[in-house]
């Protein structure tokens, strides 16, 4: 069956330092991959999309990687706020509309 | 900045009772979506609509549910009867195109049933 996979345990980070978060997936060939934000109680908030033939993508301070080799997508928050801090959540985009969501790591930034 | 808004906030209901969850998307998309998460837990796809009809479903989206776009502007999740398992934070989605775009999302229904 299909899965994805965030890191579980919470990344406690200190302001400036980059957060570094890997989504792996399994039994997926998605066309593109999505990354979102969500706070408690909220509703997830786009980031950033790349395809599958896409090896980069980069937005502000944020960069995603995706490697359909690897089936893995490693997502960087660089020179990190505490106003990062927020559950980012990984998202496979099968093409038909439907996202598939993984747990997502929670990241915590610290002054 | 467009959004999409959904109502009620919250809503607590009696097991067996019907509920309806209502949402407003982004005006000029065309691809609706109703996801749930359930407290401490991953959001879950539930039912996927495009030009007034249901494009894909999950699992969880049985008979007790349905949606509905009854007037070109609201988007509508309703449980027939709800079981306690239903309770979750409900999120209504919308996307301009089926591909290549970012889903907007609501800020969710929680839903408690008691």
């Amino acid at each position: 069956s299909q899965k994805i996979e965030q890191n579980s345990e919470a990344l406690n980070i200190q302001e400036g330092k980059t957060a570094t978060l890997t989504c792996n997936y399994t039994n997926y060939s998605p066309a593109y991959l999505q990354w979102y934000r969500q706070d408690p109680g909220r509703g997830p908030v786009f980031l950033l999309l790349i395809r599958e033939n896409e090896k980069e993508k980069r937005k502000e301070r944020l960069k995603v990687t995706f490697d359909t080799t690897l089936k893995q997508s490693l997502f960087h928050i660089t020179a990190s706020q505490p106003a990062d801090s927020a559950t980012y959540l990984c998202a496979l985009d099968d093409s038909w509309g439907k996202l598939q969501f993984g747990a997502g790591t929670q990241v915590v930034v610290t002054p | 900045e467009p959004e999409v808004t959904q109502t009620p906030s919250h809503q607590v209901t009696q097991m067996g009772q019907e509920v309806i969850l209502r949402c407003v998307p982004i005006s000029n998309h065309l691809y609706f979506y109703w996801y749930r998460q359930i407290l401490g837990q991953k959001v879950e796809f539930l039912v996927s609509f495009y030009n007034n009809e249901i494009s894909e479903k999950s699992e969880i989206f049985d008979d007790q549910f349905s949606v509905e776009r009854p007037d070109g502007s609201n988007f509508t999740l309703k449980i027939r009867s709800t079981k306690l398992e239903d309770s979750a934070m409900y999120f209504c989605a919308s996307r301009r195109d089926r591909v290549n775009t970012e889903a907007f999302f609501g800020q969710g229904t929680r839903l408690t049933v008691v």
